[in-house]
């Protein structure tokens, strides 16, 4: 089975503080993704990486950054965390190619206090 | 306009009857359509894909697409309370394979 695990279920952060999400996954996919979802909003794309130190912004990657040192690990990085940043956040990882499917973590539930 | 359209419910329906969900999108070069289900505070998991138009059955599920409406639908047969969930639909993007997200329907059913 495919695992994805994430480092933390809920995190309490205060404002400007930088916080680290940590994604890793057991699988050897090339392709990692960050995900944050909304009520109402779905899922929405922050930054996705498609090999080790490469990485793509996605539809909203404002005050994210992003990191993939090892093909297993993708970190997220909140570099001054805002109320706007609360949120669920999910990782994803994939193989590449038509028809592939994402297979995701449990989720971080973020609080931005 | 959103690439794809879903309702987000909820949904609510009684124990055994028959479920559709669906979806709508916008790009006509589309060929792979993904459902996913999602319980209360865990990750989604696929459900079942299909490609191209026509349906596709699994157990108590068939997924269906017809591409000349741009619709997608998931049936859900004899639902049971374990089928309480949200429901994404996700196109798979043509460029870079990224998957295209619905905002997901809610659906819960009543024993």
């Amino acid at each position: 089975d495919v695992k994805v695990t994430q480092s933390s279920r809920y995190l309490v952060k205060r404002t400007g503080e930088k916080v680290f999400l940590e994604c890793v996954q057991d699988m050897d996919h090339e392709n990692m993704f960050w995900y944050r979802q909304d009520p109402g909003l779905g899922l929405r794309l922050i930054y996705f990486s498609y090999d080790v130190k490469m990485k793509e912004k996605g539809d909203i990657p404002e005050g994210y950054s992003v990191s993939r040192e090892k093909k297993e690990r993708f970190s997220l990085i909140l570099e001054s965390a805002s109320t706007n940043q609360t949120s669920m956040y999910l990782c994803a990882s994939g193989p590449p190619g038509a028809g592939k499917t994402q297979y995701f973590g449990p989720g971080t539930r973020l609080l931005v206090l | 306009q959103k690439e794809v359209e879903q309702d987000p419910g909820p949904l609510s329906v009684p124990e055994g009857a028959i479920v559709s969900l669906n979806c709508t999108y916008s790009n006509s070069a589309f060929q792979y359509f993904m459902w996913y289900r999602q319980y209360s505070r865990k990750g989604p998991e696929l459900l079942m894909y299909t490609y191209s138009s026509g349906n596709k059955e699994d157990g108590r599920f068939t997924a269906q697409v017809d591409k000349s409406s741009k619709y997608i639908s998931l049936f859900i047969r004899d639902s049971q309370p374990s089928d309480s969930a949200t429901y994404l639909c996700a196109p798979q993007g043509v460029s870079n394979y990224q998957l295209i997200w619905g905002a997901g329907t809610k659906l819960i059913i009543k024993p």
